[in-house]
């Protein structure tokens, strides 16, 4: 089984940079991936790590460091669409099954 | 658009009931997920398909149940429903196993049990 555990809620201000930590320990990690979801709505995917480092998409990129079974999600020059609920899952396996945290909500103030 | 077509949109039935779930996957993609999402948990992954085949099982519990038909186009049955199996019911598909591949979803089904 797994432990995945993300912080419940953050708040950050609008043009600001934002981290949103991941933690999880498994028996079979192959995989990390990001998502966002915005209330009601499907999540969508943003990053995917696979190997220890930083992957850079535009404002968005996301760290892991397997030895530390720990990720981040970093956000900058936040922009008020910003405000969801994003969701770190760990591919376990070869088949495709993945196991979600529970979310991060953050909310974008002006 | 992810390319995920979920029917329907909303059902409402009452408790004891069964009820059937559809999810068409985007073009191309050979794998289907199944997920529930309630107000009390986060995205709980239920069950995977690939080309027609289980690939991978997660908390389904055996009231539940789900097949992929040969045009890859998958169904989740819901039986005997229990208050608790209100929630919103994803559907996501990938291109092949699920090997570094993302999950596009489809907007969802909401059950809701009276």
């Amino acid at each position: 089984g797994q432990n995945i555990d993300q912080p419940t809620e953050m708040t950050a201000t609008e043009g600001a940079i934002v981290q949103i930590n991941c933690t999880y320990q498994t028996s079979g990690f192959n995989g990390l991936f990001w998502y966002q979801q915005h209330a009601g709505e499907a999540p969508t995917f943003l990053s995917y790590n696979v190997l220890d480092g930083l992957e850079e998409k535009g404002r968005f990129s996301s760290f892991l460091s397997r030895s530390k079974g720990y990720s981040y999600l970093l956000l900058k020059e936040l922009q008020m669409k910003d405000s969801a609920s994003y969701l770190c899952a760990v591919r376990e396996g070869n088949a495709g099954k993945s196991t979600f945290g529970d979310g991060t909500t953050l909310t974008v103030k002006p | 658009d992810s390319g995920v077509t979920q029917t329907p949109k909303h059902l409402i039935t009452a408790t004891g009931q069964r009820v059937t779930l559809r999810c068409s996957p985007r073009s191309g993609d050979l794998s289907v997920y199944w997920y529930q999402q309630s107000l009390d948990q986060g995205l709980q992954f239920l069950i995977q398909y690939y080309n027609g085949e289980e690939r991978a099982k997660g908390n389904i519990l055996e009231r539940f149940s789900a097949q992929q038909f040969p045009d890859l186009h998958s169904e989740l049955n819901l039986s005997s429903l229990e208050l608790g199996d209100s929630a919103l019911y994803f559907c996501a598909s990938s291109v092949g196993e699920g090997k570094g591949q993302p999950q596009h979803f489809g907007d969802g089904t909401r059950l809701s049990i009276l």
